[in-house]
């Protein structure tokens, strides 16, 4: 199995940057997903992390360590839309089957 | 083109019964996979279907069951329900399934009394 570890909850203000991690145990990894999901609506897709380095997109970017088991999805200039739940899911075990951690919550305040 | 849809949005079943959930994947994709969300067990794999076989298939008793049909349409019955069973059960589907981003539906809340 994996063993995936992201916090529960985060709070941030509109405007400021915020760096939401994720742990995770697997063997034969390929491959990291984060997806947003908005109270109510379907996950959607973020970004898709194989190699490591740091994969940026806009005002969303992430980061992943094969070597440390260690991801981070890093969101600037905050807007309030992007109060949500965040999922981190890597590959591994052989399967192109992901594995969601239980979502992090991120509340944007004004 | 249209997105992943699914139905019914919302059911009510009591225990002991059984139901069963629609899943039309967007045109042109064959591999359509079922999750289970809840609160305090996030998004769960239930099994994967491709091309009308069950591909892929997660740790849930035989009573979770599905099958996928010629136009890569899918559904997902559950027998016997149990209160534990209730929860959002989400549908999402990708061209291969293989290194692809998955598309989610908006899924159905069960809930079961």
């Amino acid at each position: 199995g994996q063993n995936i570890d992201q916090p529960t909850e985060m709070t941030a203000t509109e405007g400021a940057i915020v760096q939401i991690n994720c742990t995770y145990q697997t063997s034969g990894f390929n491959g990291l997903f984060w997806y947003q999901q908005h109270a109510g609506e379907a996950p959607t897709f973020l970004s898709y992390n194989v190699l490591d380095g740091l994969e940026e997109k806009g005002r969303f970017s992430s980061f992943l360590s094969r070597s440390k088991g260690y991801s981070y999805l890093l969101l600037k200039e905050l807007q309030m839309k992007d109060s949500a739940s965040y999922l981190c899911a890597p590959r591994g075990g052989g399967s192109y089957i992901p594995t969601f951690g239980r979502g992090t919550s991120l509340i944007v305040h004004p | 083109k249209a997105g992943v849809t699914q139905t019914p949005r919302y059911l009510i079943k009591t225990r002991g019964q059984q139901v069963t959930l629609s899943c039309s994947p967007i045109s042109g994709h064959r591999s359509v996979s079922w999750y289970q969300q809840t609160p305090g067990q996030g998004l769960q794999f239930l099994f994967e279907y491709f091309s009308e076989t069950q591909r892929n298939k997660g740790n849930f008793p035989g009573r979770f069951s599905g099958r996928q049909f010629s136009n890569s349409r899918s559904e997902m019955n559950v027998s016997t329900l149990e209160l534990g069973d209730s929860a959002l059960y989400l549908c999402a589907s990708s061209e291969e399934g293989g290194n692809e981003k998955l598309f989610f539906g908006s899924g159905t809340q069960l809930s079961v009394l």
